[in-house]
């Protein structure tokens, strides 16, 4: 157990619909980023966010938006969902420390159908 | 852009036998970190073994150990004495000091009994 948590742990939509995806991550650590993994674009980086400020941006599509709040916990907001947005979803927390290993959660799988 | 290279989709090992999968990267940076991480149909991502890039000596965990060569920017995993809960994809991946995972493609083991 990373002590990372996710939820919800399966998502099943339809397109054209929004959810969010939260994530809290281990007690002290200040960054959260979130990455998505699918079968065809592999592991991407999404987005990154260090106590409450978004830090960098990757791969996010401009459907997709996240926010970190005062407790730390994160939220990742998938809108307008299309049919290649199915995959799995991966939160992962660290201190925010110059050598910050990345501990991740056990994901949030996602369903568009 | 930092880029991740896995030419291995797929590799197979007889229990207790040693495999090595490869791994090897592009940056202009000189100051990073280099992870394997494993995932098993679980779909966790685990930490297997962490590299710093300006420690010469090569990682060790146990029965896991890496051969990096910074100048030829290679970054293999070798796993000696193979066991059936090795069975998972493998991922190569690149970080500069308190940024993003760059991930590789995976590489798929396969134990075999």
């Amino acid at each position: 157990d990373s002590g990372v948590t996710q939820t919800p742990k399966h998502l099943i939509t339809a397109t054209g619909q929004r959810v969010t995806l939260r994530c809290s991550p281990r007690s002290g650590d200040l960054s959260v980023y979130w990455y998505q993994q699918s079968l065809d674009q592999g592991l991407q980086f999404l987005i990154h966010y260090y106590n409450g400020e978004e830090r960098a941006k990757g791969n996010i599509l401009e459907r997709f938006s996240a926010q970190q709040f005062p407790d730390l916990h994160s939220e990742l907001n998938l809108s307008s969902l299309e049919l290649g947005d199915s995959a799995l979803y991966f939160c992962a927390s660290s201190d925010g420390q110059v050598y910050n290993e990345q501990f991740f959660g056990p994901g949030t799988r996602l369903t568009v159908l | 852009a930092q880029t991740v290279t896995q030419s291995q989709p797929e590799m197979s090992v007889q229990e207790a036998e040693t495999v090595t999968l490869s791994c090897t990267y592009d940056t202009s940076e000189s100051d990073y970190y280099l992870f394997w991480y494993k995932q098993p149909p679980s779909r966790q991502m685990i930490l297997v073994i962490r590299q710093e890039a300006y420690k010469q000596q090569n990682a060790t965990e146990n029965r896991f150990s890496v051969n990096f060569q910074k100048a030829a920017k290679s970054f293999s995993l070798k796993i000696s004495d193979s066991q059936l809960g090795d069975a998972a994809m493998y991922f190569c991946a690149y970080r500069k000091y308190g940024n993003k995972l760059v991930f590789g493609a995976g590489t798929i083991l396969r134990v075999k009994s």
